[in-house]
């Protein structure tokens, strides 16, 4: 069974830069498993923001990016707002249609 | 704009079937990957399954045994079913557009709370 892995919180200052990221419980995140990301606050839908790896969904901010960084996909908020705090989510997709959700990483802006 | 809302019994009764209906305003049916993702409170995303208009499904392995996802293309709407409940199918129900050449999923419902209970 696959396992996506996620910080389960983080902190970051406001104006600072935080990475998230999101690994496989064996092997490796590549683009090939099109990692993408959503952002959740409290009693609300999800919303997108990243996918295939870095792409930036239709109106959200520049410190938001998506990358690869060595086994796992990540996502880097440069210069977080406190409107930032959200959980966060990484998805990958195993290209048989199956779609499987990290469980989350609770970012606090303090 | 594509908008995505959910229907159906707020309250289901254990070892009875929840059933929702996910209508798509704005955008046909017939393109694209639709289907379903729930939220137990206070817990994370779970993927449920997806549906293409063609009838061609996936489910979530850990769900298969209980899960239907149906589509209705004239009335734009697709459907869950999902059997035999328990407590542990309480949950918030997301329908979802899932874009599967780009691995993401682009549009969200508000999501429709189901609880289970007697």
């Amino acid at each position: 069974q696959t396992v996506v892995t996620q910080e389960p919180s983080f902190s970051v200052s406001p104006g600072g830069t935080v990475i998230l990221t999101c690994g496989l419980s064996s092997g490796s995140v590549s683009p090939s498993y099109y990692p993408s990301w959503y952002q959740q606050t409290p009693g609300q839908a999800p919303r997108t923001l990243i996918y295939t790896t870095s792409t930036r969904s239709s109106g959200v901010p520049d410190r938001f990016s998506g990358s690869i960084l060595g086994n796992k996909a990540a996502l880097t908020i440069t210069g977080a707002q406190a409107d930032d705090e959200s959980d966060y989510y990484c998805v990958l997709y195993m290209s048989s249609g199956i779609w499987v959700f990290g469980g989350g990483t609770k970012l606090t802006v303090l | 704009q594509v908008q995505l809302q959910e229907s159906g019994p707020g309250l289901v009764k254990p070892s009875e079937t929840l059933s929702l209906t996910c209508t798509v305003s704005g955008y046909s049916i017939s393109s694209y990957y639709w289907g379903w993702i729930r939220q137990p409170p206070g817990k994370g995303l779970e993927w449920i399954g997806s549906i293409h208009h063609s009838g061609s499904t996936y489910y979530n392995p850990s769900l298969k045994s209980r899960v239907t996802i149906s589509v209705d293309t004239s009335k734009n709407q697709f459907s869950l079913k999902v059997n035999s409940v328990t407590a542990a199918d309480t949950a918030v129900y997301y329908c979802a557009r899932f874009y599967l050449d780009r691995g993401v999923i682009t549009t969200w419902g508000q999501g429709t709370l189901v609880t289970v209970s007697s």
